[in-house]
């Protein structure tokens, strides 16, 4: 079993639909990430939290950390914001290998 | 402000020949991460590096692979004697601060063939 798992792994919407992707992991994390994806391969980091909720233009982004879930939400949906989405946690700080692990992404289409 | 750099994009190369791939992470970040990503597969955590330091390479294949990160120039990922499983998207990353403290960024990638 993965240590992140994301769901749905495949997801298509009409443009303006409220979009939600959710993010659960099995063990403890010091951070957790979301990153784009484009389907031309690059990769674009959308947020880093510990806690709480953050928010950048239509994007939005959750966690729980006592329930081990995060939720990547995008509000007023658009063609553009089609690509894979991916959550990926950093397992533990200090000391340790700092490198992320990695859900297996979700795959996003937003038709107009 | 340039971002990550990571060259050559698209790298082919025949059973047993050398892949190198190089990383210029962005101005001032001392931390680099290397990820793998297979076909149909998801990324994968191969080595952390600070400069002339290997963190953490416990995502590194035993045999094959070797990463450096020196104290002038870009960050190394090298890969001896490739065979064609090796085949995948190889991607680099910066990040001023560690993984759990900073955002990483992401360089577009080397993408290697093996034929």
């Amino acid at each position: 079993k993965n240590e992140v798992e994301q769901s749905p792994q495949n997801l298509t919407a009409q443009e303006g639909e409220f979009i939600t992707i959710n993010c659960s992991y099995s063990v403890g994390i010091s951070a957790l990430h979301w990153l784009q994806q484009h389907p031309g391969g690059g990769i674009v980091s959308l947020f880093m939290l510990s806690s709480g909720k953050k928010k950048h233009g239509r994007l939005i982004a959750t966690i729980n950390i006592q329930e081990k879930h995060s939720s990547l939400h995008i509000t007023a949906s658009h063609p553009r914001d089609s690509a894979v989405y991916i959550c990926a946690a950093s397992l533990y700080s200090g000391g340790g290998a700092d490198g992320l692990t990695f859900g297996k992404g979700t795959h996003l289409i937003i038709q107009p | 402000n340039a971002g990550v750099m990571q060259n050559p994009r698209h790298l082919v190369r025949r059973r047993g020949q050398e892949a190198r791939l190089r990383c210029s992470p962005v101005k001032g970040h001392s931390h680099v991460y290397w990820y793998r990503q297979l076909p149909e597969e998801g990324l994968k955590f191969m080595v952390y590096l600070q400069k002339e330091n290997i963190i953490d390479e416990s995502g590194m294949p035993k045999e094959r692979f070797s990463a450096e990160f020196p104290k002038e120039g870009p960050s190394i990922l090298r890969i001896q004697q490739v065979v064609r499983g090796d085949s995948a998207a190889y991607f680099c990353a910066s990040s001023p601060w560690t993984a759990s403290s900073d955002t990483q960024y992401f360089g577009p990638g080397t993408r290697l063939t093996v034929l």
